[in-house]
């Protein structure tokens, strides 16, 4: 069956360490994935997107990997802060218009 | 650009009452989601349509639920008649299309409890 995990639903660090997010997927073929980010109450706000073709994306202290021959990507968060606590969600782009989503993680930043 | 724009944003009704939710996406955008947020089943899409025209429905839970877009600039998702079940956020989100790679903006949300 089709499947997203997405690492433990919280992951707590301390301020100024690098945080890393897993998204794994199964029985998908996905042509580019994306991060989202969400706080409580509000929308998933896009963050970043990388292609099937691409290896790596960055942006500012965002960090993505995507392993399509592993079924991985790997969201990085640099010199963490406190701001950057909210859930985190992956999701499949799998054709025109339709997106899946992992239930998301958790990320809390201790100062 | 105000963003996809949802009414309401706070709903509590009665089990078996209809309830309408609205959206608004960002003008020009052809892709037009519906997407509901548990704690349970997480994000889940319901329905999406392109060009106003719903592509796929597969994820509408059942009869009771229905959704239409009369024209680019509105949509509605209909539950008729609710349950408590159907308890969550229901979020509306639009995107340009395979042209932009997908970006999905969100509005932020409409919450719905049904007692």
């Amino acid at each position: 069956s089709q499947k997203i995990e997405q690492n433990s639903e919280a992951l707590n660090i301390q301020e100024g360490k690098t945080a890393t997010l897993t998204c794994n997927y199964t029985n998908y073929s996905p042509a580019y994935l994306q991060w989202y980010r969400q706080d409580p109450g509000r929308g998933p706000v896009f963050l970043l997107l990388i292609r099937e073709n691409e290896k790596e994306k960055r942006k500012e202290r965002l960090k993505v990997t995507f392993d399509t021959t592993l079924k991985q990507s790997l969201f990085h968060i640099t010199a963490s802060q406190p701001a950057d606590s909210a859930t985190y969600l992956c999701a499949l782009g799998l054709h025109a218009g339709k997106s899946t989503f992992g239930d998301g993680t958790t990320l809390t930043v201790k100062p | 650009d105000a963003g996809v724009i949802q009414s309401p944003r706070h709903e509590v009704t009665e089990m078996g009452q209809e309830v309408t939710l609205r959206c608004k996406p960002i003008s020009g955008h052809d892709y037009l989601f519906w997407y509901r947020q548990t704690m349970m089943r997480g994000l889940e899409l319901l329905i999406y349509f392109n060009n106003n025209v719903p592509i796929d429905d597969s994820g509408m839970p059942e009869d009771r639920f229905s959704a239409k877009m009369p024209n680019a600039s509105f949509s509605t998702l209909k539950i008729q008649p609710s349950e408590p079940r159907d308890s969550a956020v229901y979020f509306c989100a639009s995107s340009l299309g395979t042209g932009t790679g997908n970006t999905i903006y969100f509005g932020e949300g409409s919450w719905l409890t049904v007692v």
